[in-house]
């Protein structure tokens, strides 16, 4: 596609409840990252793909957090058991060599736990 | 870990002023990056240094890595109310991962 899609742009959900997040790269990218971003603070590492390499899950935050990617492309983040500290913005982004290049973003899913 | 420290964290300034924002480590990054945000977007990529001491300039923005490669700023000169948004520096680490730092952001506000 032109850019990087994220769904739903908006979700609110209940304390306990679970969600998936989906984020679909810019085609031929190898490389996808989920980010956190708490209200106009930076972002907050959560996973890394790369090709077929196992994925970097060094900042997922706990074992509720966890992430695929099918066939090279498209990524869901479920997060089970939801809790108000996980409301936040979730941006995915790719690039095409997985190196130090820059990133191209998706709008974020803005998540909400009431 | 790895950290990259941003200041100042808010400004707000009249149109036309001049302004540095800063972004520091003690960490060493093979390459650091500078993107904008605004509201309701994901940010967006503005440039990338790679090597100590590199300046790059983007119209009125200049951006410079420092000579150790730990620590970098972006000045923009006679800014406009179109450059308000949030300023996010991210570093890449020695281990040249894909993998971003970022710092936390600094908001700036253009008042016409």
């Amino acid at each position: 596609g032109a850019g990087v899609s994220q769904s739903p742009s908006n979700k609110v959900t209940e304390k306990g409840k679970d969600v998936e997040l989906r984020c679909d790269p810019i085609s031929g990218h190898t490389a996808l990252y989920w980010y956190r971003q708490s209200l106009g603070q930076g972002l907050e590492f959560l996973i890394y793909f790369q090709g077929n390499s196992a994925p970097d899950k060094s900042g997922l935050p706990s074992d509720r957090f966890s992430a695929e990617r099918t066939g090279g492309s498209v990524s869901t983040l479920t997060i089970q058991r939801t809790q108000q500290e996980d409301s936040a913005v979730y941006l995915c982004a790719s690039n095409e060599l997985g190196g130090p290049y820059g990133y191209t973003f998706g709008s974020g899913t803005r998540l909400t736990v009431v | 870990t790895q950290l990259l420290e941003q200041s100042p964290q808010f400004l707000s300034i009249q149109e036309g002023e001049n302004l540095t924002v800063y972004c520091n480590s003690s960490s060493v990054f093979s390459s650091l990056q500078w993107y904008r945000q605004e509201p309701g977007e994901g940010p967006v990529l503005l440039v990338t240094v790679v090597t100590g001491g590199e300046v790059k300039k983007l119209k009125r923005l200049t951006f410079q890595f420092g000579d150790a490669r730990k620590d970098s700023s972006l000045h923009i000169t006679a800014a406009q109310p179109g450059d308000t948004g949030l300023y996010l520096c991210a570093g890449s680490g020695s281990s040249n991962t894909g993998k971003l730092i970022f710092g936390q952001g600094t908001t700036l506000q253009v008042k016409p």
